[in-house]
């Protein structure tokens, strides 16, 4: 079964650091381009961050250029999403997802949630 | 940078047509993906490059694309498709990814 589970979202104060990752399974992790998709609560979907097969191309949405960091461990088939200097607007679902078939989000995870608050 | 703009909502009844519109500066020269959402679930790819369905994606789902407008049209319409929809292109002049506002689906 094709699957990505995220994990390491939670509460954390704004100016503090967060980790989040995503395991992958059922297809071959290393031949595809991964993405970061976030959800504001009660917002529409922002893409945040992708990264190409082999990581050696990053892009990002320019509200998180110098604060985000996007990486991947093939070996391990899992996608990182290194999170620093937290903002309240950083407060949201954030998705796993691959990119499979054309440019399109085909496969994506469960989310985890990332609260930003004093 | 690249916007797309879709209507906050659409209202329709069962067994009829819903066509949700994304609007963006020539679309039609971009390739378009819509992706169904419904409460507290991730969001779910329904069609993709336009026109093409995922398998498992119901042949109700169609999309077409040209000039300045791009829709969704969900035929047939049933209460399990009530929803949010996305549009999504891939802006090749910044290299990012773009979303539509999103549109709700009501099913009266």
């Amino acid at each position: 079964e094709v699957q990505l589970v995220e994990s390491g979202g939670g509460l954390v104060q704004p100016g503090g650091s967060l980790r989040l990752s995503c395991a992958a399974s059922g297809f071959t992790f290393s031949s595809y381009w991964m993405s970061w998709v976030r959800q504001a609560p009660g917002k529409g979907l922002e893409w945040v961050a992708n990264i190409k097969q082999d990581g050696s191309e990053k892009y990002y949405v320019d509200s998180v250029k110098g604060r985000f960091t996007i990486s991947r461990d093939n070996a391990k088939n899992s996608l990182y999403l290194q999170m620093n200097s937290l903002r309240a607007e950083d407060t949201a679902v954030y998705y796993c997802a691959s990119l499979i078939v054309s440019d399109a989000f085909d496969i994506w995870g469960q989310g985890t949630m990332v609260t930003v608050s004093s | 940078s690249y916007v797309l703009t879709q209507p906050p909502s659409v209202s329709v009844a069962p067994g009829q047509t819903a066509r949700i519109t994304c609007g963006g500066n020539n679309i039609g020269s971009k390739s378009v993906h819509w992706y169904q959402q419904k409460p507290g679930q991730a969001p779910v790819l329904v069609v993709y490059d336009d026109s093409d369905r995922p398998s498992g994606i119901p042949e109700r789902f169609s999309g077409s694309n040209s000039g300045n407008t791009a829709t969704l049209t969900i035929s047939r319409v049933e209460a399990g498709d009530e929803a949010d929809y996305y549009c999504q292109v891939w802006d090749s002049s910044s290299d990012h990814y773009v979303f539509g506002t999103g549109t709700k689906v009501t099913v009266l």
